[in-house]
């Protein structure tokens, strides 16, 4: 099956930095999504981002299904922006279509 | 903005008991998904229904686990009996057509006792 990778598994900010987060995958796609998991284990849709390039206020999305990778980038972190991120991806042309998360990227801001 | 809506929030049940979970799409959302995630993981998917039509239930634990989704609508996810290793985050989500994103419910986080 397909093979979501994300990178790095765990990172500790401190308010105000930014920083990259990545997402590699195996199989073409014609579908994938950036969530941010709260502490209360709600996931919120961030990015559908099958290709190309998104901005959403301090936080955007790149991704290049060529090469198989998106990136997620946070600008000027806030504590608000801890809990885990996830890439998630659906494979192009099956009959499957659900989506495939990868392990995710714990993140804590620090104050 | 409209939402997934899950109940129970919480649940606590004994090895053996039944449980079941109940997921209300949003409006006009044909693709409905249970998936299950054990703490420090992502997400995996249970079950898919397109309308009341069970598309994918691959990875669903047939023995004890069942889902319905009887109008098309809103649907229930039952375990019976339950064991230890249930305990997880069950969460629903619904989507609209092909080529548009998901939105996922609060989930039901279960404990088995």
């Amino acid at each position: 099956g397909i093979q979501v990778e994300q990178s790095p598994p765990d990172l500790i900010l401190q308010e105000g930095a930014n920083s990259t987060l990545r997402c590699n995958f195996s199989d073409s796609v014609n579908n994938l999504q950036w969530f941010h998991q709260n502490p209360w284990g709600q996931l919120i849709n961030l990015f559908y981002i099958p290709s190309g390039t998104k901005q959403n206020g301090r936080l955007s999305a790149t991704t290049v299904a060529t090469e198989r990778y998106s990136l997620l980038y946070i600008s000027s972190s806030q504590t608000t922006d801890s809990g885990v991120y996830f890439c998630a991806v659906e494979l192009e042309d099956t009959g499957r279509r659900a989506l495939t998360f990868g392990s995710g990227t714990r993140l804590q801001v620090q104050p | 903005e409209a939402e997934v809506a899950q109940s129970p929030r919480y649940k606590i049940t004994e090895k053996s008991q039944a449980v079941a979970f109940w997921c209300d799409p949003i409006s006009g959302h044909a693709t409905l998904y249970w998936y299950r995630q054990i703490l420090g993981q992502g997400p995996e998917l249970l079950v898919q229904f397109q309308d009341e039509s069970v598309v994918d239930d691959s990875q669903l634990p047939k023995d004890r686990f069942s889902a319905e989704r009887l109008k098309g609508v809103d649907s229930t996810l039952k375990i019976q009996p339950a064991e230890l290793g249930d305990s997880a985050m069950y969460l629903c989500a619904s989507s609209f057509i092909e080529k548009t994103g998901y939105t996922f419910g609060s989930g039901t986080r279960l404990t088995v006792v």
